[in-house]
């Protein structure tokens, strides 16, 4: 079965310094892919960088990265720079193979993150 | 702008009725959605797997006959919770990817917010 962990409830980082946001994963597939979202209080998700399971090269968007540790299970995302506005949750999610197609994701229980001045 | 829409964003219903939450693809044809549920401070929890032309899927625990979906179309799913009550009240969420589209076509409609007085 596949599972998500994000072992940080919450996290507090400076204004410009950078915070890195810890993700585990656990599948036996072979094809899958890993999202960060963004959730502030308005509810919706906001798609952060994706990696998948056959990329070589840790994906980065701007000033995210994902630090993607294939043999640990490991996709944390570090953020560089933080601004206020990136105060929010986090969630780890994972894409697996099903009957329809690979766009089935299962969650993390998300980290919050709050960016102080 | 949007490419996935659900509406409404809010809503309020009296403890007994029904209400109905639509997920609407803008740009392309899904063939699948999923609806997520998401309570209060707890991540998304996939509660079924919306297929056009078919029965939905749905996970384990999730009640089939007090969440009706219905997929009639190519662009659209809705969701009915039937006989709400309070504890039905959570932040409900659809998505969908366009078919064939690279692993990381993944668009999240804006969400509702479902309050059960």
């Amino acid at each position: 079965a596949q599972k998500i962990t994000q072992t940080q409830p919450g996290m507090f980082v400076q204004e410009k310094e950078a915070v890195t946001l810890d993700c585990t994963y656990d599948t036996s597939d072979q094809s899958y892919g890993l999202f960060w979202y963004k959730q502030p209080s308005s509810g919706e998700m906001i798609f952060l960088i994706y990696q998948g399971s056959y990329d070589e090269q840790n994906a980065t968007e701007g000033r995210y990265s994902l630090n993607f540790q294939k043999a640990r299970k490991s996709a944390n995302l570090v953020i560089s720079a933080s601004q206020l506005g990136d105060s929010a949750m986090y969630f780890c999610a994972m894409s697996y193979p099903f009957s329809g197609g690979y766009n089935k994701l299962i969650f993390g229980a998300g980290t919050r993150l709050a960016v102080h001045p | 702008g949007a490419v996935v829409s659900q509406h409404p964003s809010w809503v309020i219903c009296k403890s007994g009725t029904s209400v109905k939450i639509e997920c609407r693809s803008l740009d392309f044809q899904a063939t699948t959605m999923f609806w997520y549920r998401q309570f209060p401070k707890q991540s998304l929890m996939l509660m079924a797997t919306s297929n056009e032309g078919s029965k939905a899927t749905y996970e384990q625990g999730v009640e089939k006959d007090k969440f009706l979906i219905n997929h009639a179309s190519l662009t659209l799913s809705t969701l009915t919770v039937t006989s709400a009550h309070p504890e039905d009240s959570s932040f409900y969420i659809c998505s969908a990817s366009p078919p064939r589209g690279p692993g990381n076509t993944i668009y999240f409609g804006e969400g509702s917010w479902l309050t059960v007085v």
